[in-house]
């Protein structure tokens, strides 16, 4: 099985950048991913990670370090519509192909 | 055509009844996969189909089943369920490279 762990919740003030954190243990590791769920809508794809280090897409950027199963989300210049679900997912390889596990998921309230 | 269309939005069916929910891509994506959200939780994977073929079952109870019918539509045939089974069922297909997974808007079922 896979542990894949977040903060179940952070609080941060519009304009200001904030870190979500993810650790997660696996075998067959195959790719990391970010999503932002808000509620009652379908979660939309963030960023990737495959290899250790920095992808940057705009104000989001993440992290990842493969040795140390770990992985982080960082959004610049926060705005009120970023208030949501940040979702961290890893995809491991089986013998039945790729499947995509969630993490717990992390509420990000976005604050005047 | 870059969406994921599920079918019905709603649902609301009662513990004898059968009923379906559908899914469809026109983006060429060879894997589509089924999830289970309940609120406040994370999507939960269901079942993986790859080339049209079922390539992963989390286990899930018989009174789901799946089904492809072809490369861009993906159903699930409900039976018997339990009020406990009322939750967002995300369907979302993936090409399994760095593009991530897409989702659909998701059917939200009651069980009554």
């Amino acid at each position: 099985g896979q542990n894949i762990d977040q903060p179940t919740e952070m609080t941060a003030t519009e304009g200001a950048i904030v870190q979500i954190n993810c650790t997660y243990q696996t075998s067959g590791f195959n790719g990391l991913f970010w999503y932002q769920q808000h509620a009652g809508e379908a979660p939309t794809f963030l960023s990737y990670n495959v290899l250790d280090g920095l992808e940057e897409k705009g104000r989001f950027s993440s992290f990842l370090s493969r040795s140390k199963g770990y992985s982080y989300l960082l959004l610049k210049e926060l705005q009120m519509k970023d208030s949501a679900s940040y979702l961290c997912a890893v995809r491991v390889f089986t013998g039945g192909g790729n499947k995509l596990t969630f993490g717990t998921g992390t509420q990000l309230k976005v604050e005047l | 055509d870059t969406e994921v269309t599920q079918t019905p939005k709603h649902l609301v069916m009662g513990m004898t009844n059968k009923k379906s929910l559908k899914c469809e891509q026109h983006m060429g994506h060879r894997a589509m996969y089924w999830y289970k959200q309940k609120a406040k939780k994370p999507p939960e994977l269901m079942f993986v189909y790859s080339y049209e073929k079922l390539s992963i079952n989390e286990s899930v109870p018989s009174r789901f089943s799946p089904e492809c019918p072809n490369s861009s539509l993906l159903n699930l045939h409900l039976h018997a369920l339990q009020p406990e089974d009322s939750a967002l069922y995300l369907c979302a297909s993936s090409q399994d490279g760095a593009d991530g997974y897409t989702f659909g808007s998701g059917t939200r079922l009651t069980v009554v």
